[in-house]
């Protein structure tokens, strides 16, 4: 399948700034995207999804954002804690419900 | 219970040895994965079960024998592994439609000596 990819493999922020994690993607076809937290140690976490008939999703303390025109996505953490130090993957749903997973970022607060 | 549980945790084995892994869930999820992750790397596909039935197989060598015994449980064969093939393994399940969103377990890490 085509690839998804990240810009920034690190990502450092202080206690309580906000963060933005970005993601390229290159299968324009792919309608239904999603963001994972992984902590050492521990499978992925499911924070937040969205399908592309839209451009905006929040949930709690985290929005997605998708601009298919550029096909890019953007996951933004208010307030950033400690415990949001991970790693991030976004990912794309492809047919028959196949998962692939882009690079990653890893997201180091700093207290 | 919305959990994948993932047996055992740690795994370490020889290259003649042959072992399982076991993923079992209870939330009624129809589809069922492994996927392989190498350190700093994304989780990579390996198996689809949909509806206890084999429906993808990215090309995996076949000393990874997957199985689905019913459609809360699925296994993984292991035998005459590689040491390359140390890493974490990941199983995962999928809601119904309209329910997306994978649930991961949290994993095997898997050494071969």
């Amino acid at each position: 399948g085509e690839s998804v990819g990240l810009h920034l493999p690190t990502l450092s922020v202080q206690e309580g700034d906000n963060s933005i994690i970005n993601c390229a993607y290159s299968n324009s076809a792919s309608d239904y995207f999603i963001w994972y937290k992984q902590e050492s140690g521990k499978g992925p976490q499911f924070i937040i999804d969205i399908r592309s008939n839209m451009d905006k999703r929040q949930g709690q303390r985290v929005t997605v954002l998708l601009n298919k025109t550029v096909k890019h996505l953007s996951l933004q953490i208010a307030a950033t804690q400690p415990g949001d130090s991970a790693v991030y993957f976004c990912a794309e749903m492809e047919y028959g419900n196949k998962l692939v997973f882009g690079a990653g970022t890893i997201l180091r607060v700093k207290s | 219970d919305t959990e994948v549980t993932q047996t055992p945790k740690h795994l370490v084995m020889g290259m003649t040895n042959k072992k399982s892994l076991k993923c079992e869930q209870h939330m009624g999820h129809r589809a069922m994965y492994w996927y392989k992750q190498k350190a700093k790397k994304p989780p990579e596909l390996m198996f689809v079960y949909s509806y206890e039935k084999l429906s993808i197989n990215e090309s995996v060598p076949s000393r990874f024998s997957p199985e689905c015994p019913n459609s809360s449980l699925l296994n993984l064969h292991l035998h005459a592994l590689q040491p390359e093939d140390s890493a974490l393994y990941l199983c995962a399940s999928l809601g119904p439609q309209g329910s997306y969103g994978y649930t991961f377990g949290s994993g095997t890490r898997l050494t071969v000596v």
